[in-house]
């Protein structure tokens, strides 16, 4: 089966850079996905890692080590507006086809 | 802009009663899926559908259907409401089975 790990909880102080991990185990991995979530809103898409390394899009980056099954999203120059839940997203191959699992979030909050 | 939409931001219905949570999305995705989120176990797959009239069971099926009978409809059904039932039910799209997926707003369904 596939199975994710992230931690439940993160704070940090405005301005600062906190990195959010996410191990995982699954078989005939093809990519990680990170996703935001405020508060009574929709998940929305924030990067997608298939090849090992970093992915940078503005103040977030994403990072993927496929040895270590292994990977982190990387907020900076945190802002208010960046609390919410992170969550990553595996899609691995299980059975007949393609399987996504996400993990059970992070809760961000920023504080002044 | 893809969207999706839920045909009902909140809902109250009474143990056995059967329930239908429509989504209809705008993009020609082919690939459709529900969850349903809970505080502390984050976003689990119910059921998804790679194509009209396909479905897939997810990780937690026990106690729901659903119907694709038209590419831009995903219906996901409680047969007999129970209680244990109450939650955020999420629809998502993507065009890919693993790419990006598109959520609806979500629809908060409580069984009384």
């Amino acid at each position: 089966g596939q199975s994710l790990e992230q931690p439940s909880e993160v704070t940090a102080v405005e301005g600062a850079i906190v990195q959010i991990n996410c191990t995982y185990q699954t078989s005939g991995f093809y990519g990680l996905s990170w996703y935001q979530q405020h508060d009574g809103g929709a998940p929305t898409f924030l990067s997608y890692n298939a090849l090992d390394g970093l992915e940078e899009t503005g103040r977030f980056s994403s990072f993927l080590s496929r040895s270590d099954s292994y990977g982190y999203l990387l907020l900076q120059e945190l802002q208010m507006k960046d609390s919410a839940s992170y969550f990553c997203d595996v899609e691995g191959l299980t059975g007949g086809g393609n399987k996504l699992t996400f993990g059970t979030g992070t809760q961000l909050k920023v504080e002044l | 802009d893809v969207k999706v939409t839920q045909s009902s931001r909140y809902l109250v219905k009474r143990t056995g009663e059967k329930v239908f949570l429509e989504c209809v999305q705008d993009m020609d995705h082919e690939n459709m899926f529900w969850y349903r989120q809970d505080p502390g176990l984050g976003l689990r797959l119910i059921y998804f559908s790679y194509d009209v009239k396909m479905k897939e069971k997810g990780d937690i099926p026990e106690g729901y259907s659903v119907s694709r009978e038209k590419k831009e409809r995903f219906s996901l059904i409680l047969e007999s409401a129970s209680t244990n039932q109450t939650s955020m039910y999420l629809c998502a799209s993507s065009y890919n089975p693993g790419g990006i997926q598109y959520f609806g707003a979500g629809t908060r369904l409580s069984v009384l």
